[in-house]
């Protein structure tokens, strides 16, 4: 159990169009989710923490205009690139807890995101 | 603020070498720490675990204890084989359940 999936998988776009990743848990409801940006060859940043039904806490440095979350169910999250930029090409992955566990983080399998 | 630091790769053994992958952090208070394994083309799968101090986390013969005394949290494998060859993430998670991770360590298994 406990298994996160991601969608799209790898994604291009071109600079100046907005991307949507979703991150679902298939078999769980996730009271918290998280998003993470993966640096090639680097560690995974925290962007933002979602709870189900209630705005998105981002961290320091993260442009909440930029990187829009949504928390809509308790099965589904969704990044939303806006006005994408190259500088914004990087490795997204998606992490969930599960009810009465709020310390072990399941992790979905990354969103690569291209911006020609 | 909390951090995990753990030793750069990449580290290249030989199958059937033994493994440490060193990890100090610090913390206020008591966190949980973890050890990550990202293999090639896969997200993070979470490899071990210890949540208080003299714990010793263990999966798939690897093996890591939490000393509180050294703040460390090291990797430990008797017998690597080529199938090992990933990424591990030392992390912690402390008491607003925010995962820290370190660097990563990319661990190469010659056959």
């Amino acid at each position: 159990g406990a298994v996160v999936s991601q969608h799209p998988s790898w994604v291009i776009c071109k600079s100046g169009t907005s991307v949507k990743i979703e991150c679902r848990s298939l078999d769980f409801q996730a009271t918290t989710m998280f998003w993470y940006r993966q640096f090639p060859k680097q560690s995974l940043m925290l962007m933002a923490t979602s709870n189900e039904g209630s705005k998105a806490t981002y961290e320091q440095g993260v442009e909440k205009d930029k990187f829009l979350i949504n928390h809509a169910s308790l099965t589904l999250s969704t990044l939303t690139v806006t006005s994408a930029h190259p500088e914004d090409s990087s490795f997204y992955i998606c992490s969930a807890t599960r009810r009465g566990d709020s310390h072990e983080q399941y992790f979905g399998p990354g969103t690569r995101l291209t911006v020609t | 603020g909390d951090s995990v630091t753990q030793m750069e790769g990449p580290v290249t053994l030989s199958e059937e070498a033994f493994l440490t992958i060193n990890c100090t952090y610090t913390a206020t208070g008591y966190p949980s720490l973890f050890w990550y394994v990202q293999y090639p083309g896969e997200g993070l799968q979470l490899l071990l675990k210890a949540t208080k101090a003299d714990d010793k986390g263990s999966n798939k013969g690897f093996e890591a204890t939490y000393r509180k005394e050294t703040t460390s949290f090291h990797l430990e494998k008797g017998s690597v084989q080529v199938s090992d060859s990933a990424v591990y993430f030392c992390a912690l998670s402390g008491s607003d359940d925010k995962i820290i991770f370190g660097k990563g360590t990319r661990l190469h298994i010659l056959p």
